[in-house]
């Protein structure tokens, strides 16, 4: 147990619809980490928030959004659904912001399918 | 931009022997670098890291070889178990950006 728990675990929805996934992070940790894995690709880094604020952004989608709470739990926005879209979306969290030296630990991960 | 790149998308490999498992990257400013491992319906658990001060870092039956010239990295695991296999991910890290890049993984298939 990594101790970064991902809600739902699965998630099926139709095109054009909006789905909320959510991340509750180690205890301590204040960086969150959001990526997507589709096709047994790698995994693809979408956006990273450190302690509320957003602070880096890979290839995440306009109809994708995110975001950090006081609480550090995270959530990701996705909406205008597509059907390649479907993918596993992971969390990871970390200690800091500077990951030098430190590793991330992913949660289970939401597997979303569009239909 | 594929900055980390696994390019065996799978391998085997006998009980016993050893499994090399490896990775390139092409951004000199990587300066962190690390192995995670994943199995199917799970989220990708830390394996194993090194900096870019060291060459070798090694943890029971797994070690990590940077050669920094050549841009590559490498994870032996000795000896290979059925256990061990998995989809192994490389991946790298700066202290100049705030993300990790991942490679694409190579799935280890470990015979019996």
């Amino acid at each position: 147990d990594s101790g970064v728990t991902q809600t739902p675990k699965h998630l099926i929805t139709a095109t054009g619809q909006r789905v909320t996934l959510r991340c509750s992070p180690r205890s301590g940790d204040l960086s969150v980490y959001w990526y997507q894995q589709s096709l047994d690709q790698g995994l693809q880094f979408l956006i990273q928030y450190y302690n509320g604020e957003e602070r880096a952004k890979g290839n995440i989608l306009e109809r994708f959004s995110a975001q950090q709470f006081p609480d550090l739990h995270s959530e990701l926005n996705l909406s205008s659904l597509e059907l390649g879209d479907s993918a596993l979306y992971f969390c990871a969290s970390s200690v800091s912001r500077d990951r030098a030296r430190t590793e991330a630990f992913f949660g289970q991960g939401t597997r979303l399918t569009v239909v | 931009d594929q900055q980390v790149k696994q390019n065996s998308p799978s391998l085997s490999v006998q009980e016993g022997r050893i499994s090399i498992l490896n990775c390139d990257y092409t951004n000199s400013m990587f300066d962190y670098f690390l192995w995670y491992k994943k199995y199917p319906a799970e989220g990708p658990t830390f394996l194993i890291s090194i900096s870019s001060i060291k060459d070798k870092n090694e943890d029971g039956r797994f070690t990590v070889f940077l050669n920094k010239s050549a841009k590559h990295l490498s994870l032996h695991i000795v000896p290979s178990q059925p256990g061990d296999s998995a989809v192994y991910f490389c991946a790298a890290s700066s202290s100049n950006f705030n993300k990790f890049y991942f490679g694409s993984g190579t799935k280890l298939n470990v015979k019996p």
